[in-house]
């Protein structure tokens, strides 16, 4: 256990579903991050979060809206997804400083089908 | 936009070989991870080096830098049927703070 975890593991939602990707992290991290792993691709980030406050937004569709409450948590709600947002997330932490990226430690992931 | 890239993309040994991994990037870097995914699972770090060290090892893991050729090797002894799993090398990239390869499938035939 990497102390990160995730819920769903599986997911299986229809075009017009909401539905909500929930991370959490045990380890007093600063950072959490969202990552995309479609088959045949590079890992993808998605958005950082440091201190709970938005960093990174790599030209995600809207239809993705993360949501950080405190430095614990991590959401990603879903509405209105394609087939083609079929993919592993992958949630993140990392105790960020000044000296550069740190070691993240990833939780398991959730399977998402979008049918 | 793409930082490091794997060499190569799959590989195929028998167990008790030993298994290298490469890993060439674009820009400068601070330090670089090495990360392991089981099929389907999360990552798990394997080991960061500084671009101040040239090799560092764990158990049976050996990772190399060359910072004047932009490239790092990790190299797998004496491989277990376990050790079965993609390997990804991870840099900073701008803004990004680690943007992974596609990563080398390494595949261990006992």
């Amino acid at each position: 256990e990497t102390g990160v975890t995730q819920t769903p593991r599986h997911l299986v939602m229809g075009m017009t579903n909401k539905k909500s990707l929930k991370c959490e992290q045990h380890l007093g991290h600063n950072a959490m991050y969202w990552y995309k792993q479609s088959a045949k691709k590079p890992l993808e980030l998605m958005f950082v979060y440091n201190f709970k406050e938005q960093t990174e937004n790599n030209s995600v569709p809207s239809r993705f809206s993360p949501e950080c409450p405190n430095s614990s948590h991590l959401f990603l709600h879903l509405h209105t997804l394609q087939p083609e947002d079929s993919a592993l997330y992958l949630c993140a932490s990392s105790q960020e400083g000044a000296g550069g990226p740190e070691t993240q430690y990833f939780g398991p992931g959730t399977r998402l089908l979008v049918l | 936009s793409q930082q490091g890239e794997e060499d190569p993309q799959a590989l195929s040994i028998q167990e008790g070989e030993n298994a290298t991994m490469n890993c060439s990037y674009k820009t400068s870097i601070n330090n670089l991870q090495w990360y392991r995914q089981n099929s389907g699972r999360g990552l798990v770090h394997l080991i960061l080096i500084r671009s101040n060290e040239r090799e560092k090892h764990s158990g049976r893991l050996r990772v190399t830098l060359d910072t004047s050729k932009k490239s790092s090797s990790l190299l797998i002894t004496a491989s277990r049927a376990a050790d079965t799993a993609s390997y990804f090398c991870a840099t900073p990239s701008g803004n990004t703070p680690l943007v992974f390869g596609k990563g080398t499938r390494l595949s261990v035939i006992a």
